[in-house]
């Protein structure tokens, strides 16, 4: 089973302050899709990274997937209200041709940004 | 380009009863794949379909059941309803199967078995 610990679980900060959310897992993913859903919607995709080492900015949130594509972190940088949600990591991975389609997602991180 | 759809949003049904949820993906895209949402679990793959065939499935019980049409739209069935299966469940369309394609999720049906 490949497991993806997303850390923390619940994150509760003021604007304005910065946070990093952690994506680990034991094995190897061909990519890694970070997703963030408000209540009753479904995930919204932020970024899919495909390449060990490589870092995406977007906006003030910055991505960074593992040299060894085992690891994943999504850091946001002056926080703003408008960020609260649940954040998901999700990964993807060729196990034989079975992985078709099929995501593993982390627990996620609710953030709460208060004003 | 109009998102991923689902059919209905809220539903409730009671135990013992069966339920069938619609999905139609973006325009253009082929691969369609059903997760179960829940607090407890979190989200979990249920099955993906691509080109009208079933290509992988989660670790759910026989009585969860899926079918893809030409058009690729997509529906998922659930017999015998159990308290249990009470979840958001989540539709994801993309263009092609296989890892590393970016999946597009709807808005999602919420299902309440009483």
């Amino acid at each position: 089973t490949q497991l993806l610990e997303q850390s923390p679980q619940f994150l509760s900060i003021q604007e304005g302050e910065n946070l990093t959310v952690y994506c680990n897992s034991s094995s190897v993913f061909s990519s890694l899709q970070w997703y963030r859903q408000e209540p009753g919607e479904g995930p919204v995709l932020l970024v899919t990274v495909v390449t060990g080492g490589e870092v995406k900015k977007l906006k003030r949130l910055t991505f960074q997937f593992g040299d060894a594509r085992k690891d994943s972190s999504l850091h946001i940088t002056a926080a703003q209200p408008g960020d609260t949600g649940l954040y998901l990591c999700a990964g993807a991975r060729n196990a034989g041709g079975t992985s078709y389609g099929k995501l593993t997602f982390g627990q996620g991180t609710i953030l709460t940004v208060h004003p | 380009k109009a998102g991923v759809t689902q059919t209905p949003r809220y539903l409730i049904k009671t135990r013992g009863q069966q339920v069938t949820l619609s999905c139609s993906p973006i325009s253009g895209h082929r691969s369609v794949s059903w997760y179960q949402q829940t607090p407890g679990q979190g989200l979990q793959f249920l099955f993906e379909y691509f080109s009208e065939t079933q290509r992988n499935k989660g670790n759910f019980p026989g009585r969860f059941s899926g079918r893809q049409f030409s058009n690729s739209r997509s529906e998922m069935n659930v017999s015998t309803l159990e308290l249990g299966d009470s979840a958001l469940y989540l539709c994801a369309s993309s263009y092609a199967s296989g890892s590393g394609n970016e999946q597009f999720f709807g808005p999602g049906t919420r299902l309440t078995v009483l």
